[in-house]
């Protein structure tokens, strides 16, 4: 089965700093999508960044980008020139690309605060 | 714009109550899922629909029902709640997959739910 581990439950930075969040995933498959989620206060979860597994190239998504490594199963998030919008939980998410159910299997997330 | 929906937003009930969370999207996907979200556990998948009629078990199906009479509804029933019901609830959906198909999936604002 496959299992995503967060090992910061809490983080915080300096507004306008840099911030990474690490994530690790375990998986014998060699075809699926990672996520990366954010849960402002709102309790709305929404989508930060993906990455397909076949493609090497990191995405990125503005001030957003992944380290994706796919031997070592390790998608880190890097979130450049901190905002204080940013504060949120964020939850990173594996999705496998065979059979019908797309189910995502999640992190427990990691808790970011933005410090003015 | 494209949404998901889900009503009500907030809910207190007692316990052996039937109630029915509704799940609405207007973007024509075939997938719906539901999960629900509590501390120290995730989010977890409770019951997932590929198309119309198509209905499956995630991996917390116990003490819920649903239907997907319609393709852009899938509500969530829950003939007898029960305390450990209490929980956010979310609704997800997006195109099945296929090739060249976006992955993406589209989560509505949550539910959160009280038994007493």
């Amino acid at each position: 089965a496959q299992t995503v581990t967060q090992s910061q439950p809490e983080m915080s930075v300096q507004e306008a700093e840099t911030v990474t969040l690490s994530c690790t995933y375990d998986t014998s498959e060699n075809n699926y999508y990672l996520f990366w989620y954010k849960q402002p206060p709102s309790r709305q979860m929404i989508l930060v960044i993906r990455q397909e597994a076949y493609k090497q190239q990191n995405a990125t998504e503005n001030r957003f980008s992944v380290n994706f490594q796919k031997a070592a199963k390790s998608f880190s998030l890097k979130i450049s020139d901190s905002q204080l919008g940013d504060t949120a939980m964020y939850f990173c998410a594996f999705m496998n690309n065979a059979g019908n159910n797309r189910k995502l299997i999640w992190g427990l997330g990691t808790s970011l605060a933005v410090n003015p | 714009e494209a949404q998901v929906t889900q009503n009500p937003r907030y809910l207190i009930t007692v316990t052996g109550k039937k109630l029915t969370v509704t799940c609405s999207q207007n973007m024509n996907h075939e997938y719906m899922s539901w999960y629900r979200q509590d501390p120290g556990l995730g989010l977890r998948q409770i019951y997932y629909s590929m198309n119309v009629e198509v209905t499956d078990k995630g991996d917390v199906p116990e003490g819920y029902k649903v239907s997907r009479k319609e393709k852009r509804n899938f509500p969530l029933i829950l003939e007898s709640p029960s305390p450990n019901q209490t929980s956010l609830y979310f609704c997800a959906s997006s195109l099945r997959l296929g090739r060249g198909r976006s992955h993406e999936q589209y989560f509505g604002p949550g539910t959160r739910l009280t038994v007493t």
